[in-house]
């Protein structure tokens, strides 16, 4: 069965370097999305990307954050000067249809901002 | 924008009996609407989900019923078991944009022997 592929698992950092997530979507999909999970709490919705360009986004998702699909295959998410705060773990997902189907989750990489 | 709450943010039961989460949304163009189950460290998985033009959906122990009207929809889980355990968000997508999810604030449900 496809699944959604997120590396690395676990990214230590320290505050104020940039890090860059990393997310190989299921091969038909066409919609992608970043939602971040902070401990013990619920899951975000942080970004939207579409035909290559960012559909919508949430106030979290401030211009420390950026997105992109450079090759057609990975879907990054990069936090250009990380901050305490950002740590948390961070959701790839895609779907193949705005058709109200399921959006297929990465196994998520735990981000630690020391 | 869409907000979703969810209740109670714990559930106890005991084995065998059932469990019933329930959540409420804002957004009336909202119509899908999952469930996922969430164990320690792992990604949220979907359990069970059902569309705006439907009342109700089981899935064998696994229900979901949905009130457009009053804009709730509710998790009910029957002879719970153990690996039952979990953290349980519903979930509700914006037709705007992106379709994204808007979350609960989650049920830790344990379900004691």
């Amino acid at each position: 069965e496809p699944e959604v592929t997120q590396t690395p698992s676990h990214q230590v950092t320290q505050m104020g370097q940039e890090v860059i997530l990393r997310c190989v979507p299921i091969s038909n999909h066409l919609y992608f999305y970043w939602y971040r999970q902070i401990l013990g709490q619920k899951v975000e919705f942080l970004v939207s990307f579409y035909n290559n360009e960012i559909s919508e986004k949430s106030e979290i998702f401030d211009d420390q954050f950026s997105v992109e699909r450079p090759d057609g295959s990975n879907f990054t998410l990069k936090i250009r000067s990380t901050k305490l705060e950002d740590s948390a773990m961070y959701f790839c997902a895609g779907r193949d249809s705005l058709l109200n189907t399921e959006a297929f989750f990465g196994q998520g990489t735990r981000l630690t901002v020391v | 924008g869409e907000n979703v709450e969810q209740h109670p943010s714990t559930l106890s039961v005991q084995e065998g009996d059932s469990a019933v989460i329930k959540c409420t949304y804002s957004d009336s163009a909202s119509n899908y609407f999952p469930w996922y189950k969430q164990e320690l460290g792992k990604r949220p998985q979907l359990i069970i989900d059902i569309r705006s033009n439907v009342g109700e959906k089981k899935d064998q122990r696994i229900a979901v019923t949905l009130n457009k009207t009053a804009k709730h929809f509710s998790l009910h889980i029957t002879e719970t078991q153990p690996e039952d355990s979990a953290v349980y968000f519903c979930a509700a997508t914006s037709t705007g944009g992106g379709n994204k999810l808007t979350f609960g604030t989650g049920t830790q449900l344990k379900v004691e022997l």
